[in-house]
């Protein structure tokens, strides 16, 4: 499968536990994107990578959110202390720049959390 | 701010007839806009793009108009077929991230 990747797809947690999602994108796409998505709301943008760099984050992630691409390969987004609210479906996507341009992005099937 | 906004959350369409999705935007710097279909328990899927320079463009069944006068698209699947049943998204590209619309449940009825 050369699609994009993500893991786990389900995690339920209790509030106040750290989760870690990993994402491995489509190989040779240096565009990495994060984006959440809630119950009858569109994706909405958290951060995204360049290779390694990490060049935008949103104002939805707050200081418990960091998202990592060490080698401009996989990435992982880790949310500490969870709160309810942050029990949403976590979308991962990649492209390459050049086919961004045209605003295409390649997204996985999504890691779905529950914090309880 | 809801920049992009699908003001429809479901759809029903007999099979066969035609299906018209509607998206509003706000923002004039957007320079594509995009739909994405989504079923359930998959990641959303690219479905057809639109520069801002042009008020048309077709693949097979789909075809979507740009209006930016109105700041207005839509998406038009003719015909409707069962296995367009799906959640549709509108995206806008802008400052290097897609920005997306709530989406529209489309039913396509027997």
């Amino acid at each position: 499968d050369t699609g994009v990747s993500q893991n786990p797809r389900h995690k339920i947690t209790k509030r106040g536990q750290n989760v870690t999602f990993r994402c491995d994108p489509i190989s040779e796409h240096n565009r990495l994107y994060w984006y959440r998505q809630t119950l009858g709301q569109g994706p909405e943008f958290l951060t995204y990578f360049q290779n390694e760099a990490q060049l935008e984050k949103s104002r939805l992630l707050s200081d418990r959110f960091s998202a990592e691409r060490p080698k401009g390969s996989f990435s992982t987004l880790e949310i500490q202390r969870t709160e309810q609210g942050d029990s949403a479906m976590y979308l991962c996507a990649s492209s390459l720049t050049l086919g961004f341009e045209a605003g295409e992005l390649f997204f996985g099937e999504g890691s779905r959390l529950t914090v309880l | 701010d809801q920049q992009v906004k699908q003001n429809s959350p479901s759809l029903s369409v007999q099979e066969g007839r035609i299906s018209i999705l509607n998206c509003d935007y706000t923002n004039s710097m957007f320079d594509y806009f995009l739909w994405y279909k989504k079923y359930p328990a998959e990641g959303p899927t690219f479905l057809i793009s639109i520069s801002s320079i042009k008020d048309k463009n077709e693949d097979g069944r789909f075809t979507v108009f740009l209006n930016k006068s109105a700041k207005h698209l839509s998406l038009h699947i003719v015909p409707s077929q069962p296995g367009d049943s799906a959640v549709y998204f509108c995206a806008a590209k802008g400052a290097q991230k897609l920005v997306f619309g709530q989406g529209t449940r489309l039913t396509i009825n027997p």
